[in-house]
């Protein structure tokens, strides 16, 4: 069974831009939850989806969003980039929100200049 | 408060020895702690995960003790292998509802030398 997959893999943005990051979650996963990754402030979540509800949200200004589509894949975009915002988001699928078990993609390592 | 505390931060192990990371964390209504191990370009993976309810999981050379009245658990890796030099992550969460989000520590890169 194919993992999960994150695109692109690699994005350069310079600030004030926005940006998309696609996830595709394992074949009948249907929650996806996703995380932000910096050397400074570690793996902090943003935010989780099921059933194209957004369930839980963490503490990241408006400029971060995402939605989820009806083949549980998932999107999450980020407007007027800052130079702060350089991380690699990471997406994580589940059976569903009562499923503990977590499985991470490969990350989108996003360089903002 | 969610902070899960990690350390060391980083740890050199000889090839065969054992190398343990501790964590710490506050929140009593944490009810799931995994393990994950990162390798640089990766995604974190999931090494192992234990319950409130047991003291200690064992999976193959990696093993996970838990003190709940302490609110600290700990991984274990015997016969340490340099194919083990990772980052290794723990995390905590509140099972299903509404709250379930993984709250991670801080890491600490492992190298096991040859």
């Amino acid at each position: 069974k194919a993992g999960v997959t994150q695109t692109p893999r690699y994005l350069i943005k310079t600030r004030g831009q926005q940006v998309t990051l696609s996830c595709s979650p394992i074949s009948g996963h249907r929650s996806v939850s996703w995380y932000q990754q910096t050397p400074g402030q570690g793996l902090q979540f943003l935010f989780e989806y099921f059933s194209e509800t957004q369930r839980n949200k963490g503490n990241f200004p408006g400029r971060f969003s995402g939605r989820q589509f009806s083949n549980s894949r998932s999107e999450m975009n980020v407007s007027t980039l800052e130079l702060g915002d350089s991380a690699l988001y990471l997406c994580a699928s589940s059976l569903d929100p009562n499923t503990d078990t977590q499985y991470f993609g490969p990350g989108t390592r996003l360089t903002v200049l | 408060q969610q902070q899960v505390k990690q350390s060391p931060q980083s740890l050199i192990v000889q090839k065969g020895g054992i190398s343990i990371i501790n964590c710490a964390y506050e929140n009593t209504a944490f009810d799931y702690f995994p393990w994950y191990q990162q390798f640089p370009g990766k995604g974190p993976a999931l090494l192992i995960a234990i319950r409130p309810d047991v003291s200690e999981k064992k999976e193959g050379r990696f093993t996970i003790s838990f003190n709940k009245s302490a609110k600290q658990f700990s991984l274990h890796i015997m016969d340490s292998q340099p194919g083990d030099s990772a980052t290794y992550f723990c995390a905590a969460t509140i099972s299903g509802g509404s709250a379930r989000q993984l709250t991670f520590g801080s890491g600490t890169q492992l190298t096991v030398l040859p």
